[in-house]
Formats: structure tokens, sequence, C-alpha cells
């Protein structure tokens, strides 16, 4: 069965400290790796698709990264709207079949 | 009207009530999805079209019927709800990139059944 754990459940950082969220999964074939962003009340928020194992994407203060077993989303020198739940999902198999993680809570205090 | 769009935002019914819930993507996607989010749960997914033709259903129970009349256009048909069934509902949509999709979403409803 594919699945898509996160950690930490929930994060805490000050403005300006560094940090990274972790996604692990166990897909049969991954097709694509995703990150999304979801403030309160509102839909998800796409950042970044990973491919392969080695690739790399960045968005001004976030960088993602993928190897066969996890993907890490890095935050440097967070503010506080960076604050929001952020959601790994992976793409299994040959069809559009969509795993989500439960998603790390972040707050950054000023 | 950019993006995806989702009407009503917040809906109340009763279990006995049948209503619909309406999303429409204007980024000239030809896949679209209903996804449930439930408290303390992942998003799940709930149906798949692509090219307006069902692709997937996972396991969704039959109170819960979809429509994709066009590419543009997707519907969730609501009847004789769960308490349950109370969640976010949210509408995707991508493009079929050679078998690799990016999912953009709308806001959500917000459903709870009374």
């Amino acid at each position: 069965e594919d699945q898509v754990t996160q950690s930490p459940e929930a994060l805490r950082l000050q403005e300006g400290e560094s940090s990274s969220l972790n996604c692990s999964y166990t897909v049969s074939g991954l097709r694509g790796l995703f990150w999304y962003r979801q403030d309160p009340g509102k839909g998800p928020e796409f950042l970044f698709t990973l491919y392969s194992a080695g690739e790399e994407k960045e968005k001004e203060r976030l960088k993602a990264t993928l190897t066969k077993k996890e993907s890490f989303l890095h935050i440097t020198a967070p503010k506080p709207e960076d604050s929001a739940t952020y959601l790994c999902a992976v793409q299994a198999g040959g069809g559009q079949n969509f795993v989500f993680g439960p998603g790390t809570r972040l707050s950054v205090l000023p | 009207e950019t993006g995806v769009t989702q009407t009503p935002r917040h809906l109340v019914m009763g279990m006995t009530n049948k209503k619909s819930l309406k999303c429409e993507q204007h980024l000239g996607h030809n896949a679209m999805y209903w996804y449930k989010q439930s408290a303390k749960k992942p998003l799940e997914l709930m149906f798949v079209y692509s090219l307006e033709e069902r692709v997937e259903n996972n396991s969704v129970p039959s109170r819960f019927s979809p429509e994709c009349p066009n590419s543009s256009h997707l519907f969730l048909h609501l009847h004789t709800l769960q308490p349950e069934d109370s969640a976010l509902y949210l509408c995707a949509s991508s493009q079929d990139r050679g078998g690799r999709y990016e999912q953009y979403f709308g806001p959500g409803t917000r459903l709870t059944v009374t």
C-alpha cells in the first residue's frame, strides 16, 4: 500500500531560524512528488514537483530535495508569513492516484 | 475569474437533503479531481476525471455522485449524507504532461451535515 508520512507534525521557529521538513514515502513506482502550502480555510497552493532522486527545486526561501525514500523542504531564514501547513503528496503507479501526507504545521514567530 | 473556483464556499445540509457542489477551472486543464479533507486526516482522493471520463473512484460511498459535463466543470451531487461526511471538499485540476500532473486547487466548500 502506498504511504506518505511527514515529520514533524508541528514546528515552531523564530524568524530567521532555518529548518527542514521531512516527507517519507513508500510507493510502487514513483511518478512525482509534490509539495503544497495550505493556509487555514483555503485550498492547497502548489509549490514544487520533483520527479527523480537527486532533483532539487527552489523558490524564494524554500528548497525541495528528493531521494529514493524521502523529500525535504528546507526553509531558509523564514518569516512569519511562511506560517502554514506544508503538505507532501506522491503520484504512484501509472494512473492518476495521488496520496497525501498528513502535513507539517509550521509557525514562524516574529 | 482565474484559477479554480468552487461554489458554494459553505454549505449546511440535513441528512435527508440533496445538494450539489460546483467546481470550475479557468486554466485550460484536461483533468479534474474531488478531494475530501477531514480534521486530523490527510487529503483523500475521491474521484478523478480525465478528458471528461472518470478514471479513478476510490471506494467512495454512493451517496456521493460526481458529474463532469465538460473539461471546465465538475460537480459533486450529495444525497442522504451522514454527519461524518462533514468536511472540506476540495476540487483540483491539472494538465496531463506525458503522465505527469501538477494539481491546482480551489478554495474548497466547507460542508456541515446536521
